[in-house]
């Protein structure tokens, strides 16, 4: 089944604690995304990545880190976690070809105590 | 980006059509209309996209304006399982792909 798969579902941690959310997809898209969802500010992109090797910042990088050495795999790190990233995490995938669907992932909700 | 303009909330009962609107009055020539949805407790999920002419597939239809200022979204008869909250979004398709979220349109559905 294609689909984009992340890990942890679900993470409870206290701050300076360093975390990796990992998300992976299985279609062999180019495209990864990283965003945060917050009631009242909707969806908002962190990190994004073209290809292998090659990672951009979004609108709201601060605080995260991201990688991309293989094509399935685009992990976020929290090198040091804040109140402040207590959000619902998406992972997102898609080929690169014009005006194509985003593959979403289910989310990771993350409390920063 | 442009900017989309939804209501907040629509409802409907189930086994009826639904209509949801979007303003986007700024609309560039080279952007496309897509929409998502977000199912309660899950990821959005891709709906439909058009550029100009109106377009079908299995989930909805998207009718735009010949001016291309505004859109609709049509559910030809809604079920429980099509309440979330559903995007209009612009893309131009060019740059990092990057999806705009505004904050949609939560529909509820009666039964």
């Amino acid at each position: 089944e294609a689909q984009v798969t992340q890990n942890p579902r679900y993470l409870i941690t206290v701050t300076g604690k360093k975390l990796t959310v990992t998300c992976s997809q299985n279609m062999n898209h180019e495209y990864m995304s990283w965003y945060r969802q917050d009631p009242g500010l909707g969806l908002r992109q962190i990190y994004y990545s073209m290809n292998v090797e090659v990672t951009d910042k979004g609108d709201v990088p601060e605080g995260y880190k991201v990688s991309r050495k293989e094509k399935r795999n685009f992990p976020l790190i929290l090198e040091s976690p804040s109140p402040n990233q207590t959000s619902l995490y998406f992972c997102a995938s898609s080929p690169r070809t014009y005006f194509n669907e985003q593959f979403f992932g289910p989310g990771t909700r993350l409390t920063v105590l | 980006d442009a900017k989309t303009t939804q209501p907040n909330s629509m409802e409907s009962n189930e086994e009826e059509p639904v209509h949801l609107p979007c303003n986007h009055s700024t609309i560039s020539g080279t952007d496309y209309i897509h929409w998502y949805r977000q199912l309660p407790s899950q990821g959005p999920e891709y709906v439909i996209h058009g550029l100009t002419s109106n377009v079908n597939n299995r989930m909805a239809s998207l009718a735009i304006a010949e001016d291309r200022k505004s859109s609709t979204l049509i559910l030809h008869r809604a079920t429980l399982r099509d309440a979330a909250v559903y995007y209009c979004i612009l893309r131009d398709g060019f740059g990092n792909e990057k999806l705009t979220f505004g904050t949609g349109t939560r529909l509820t559905i009666i039964p």
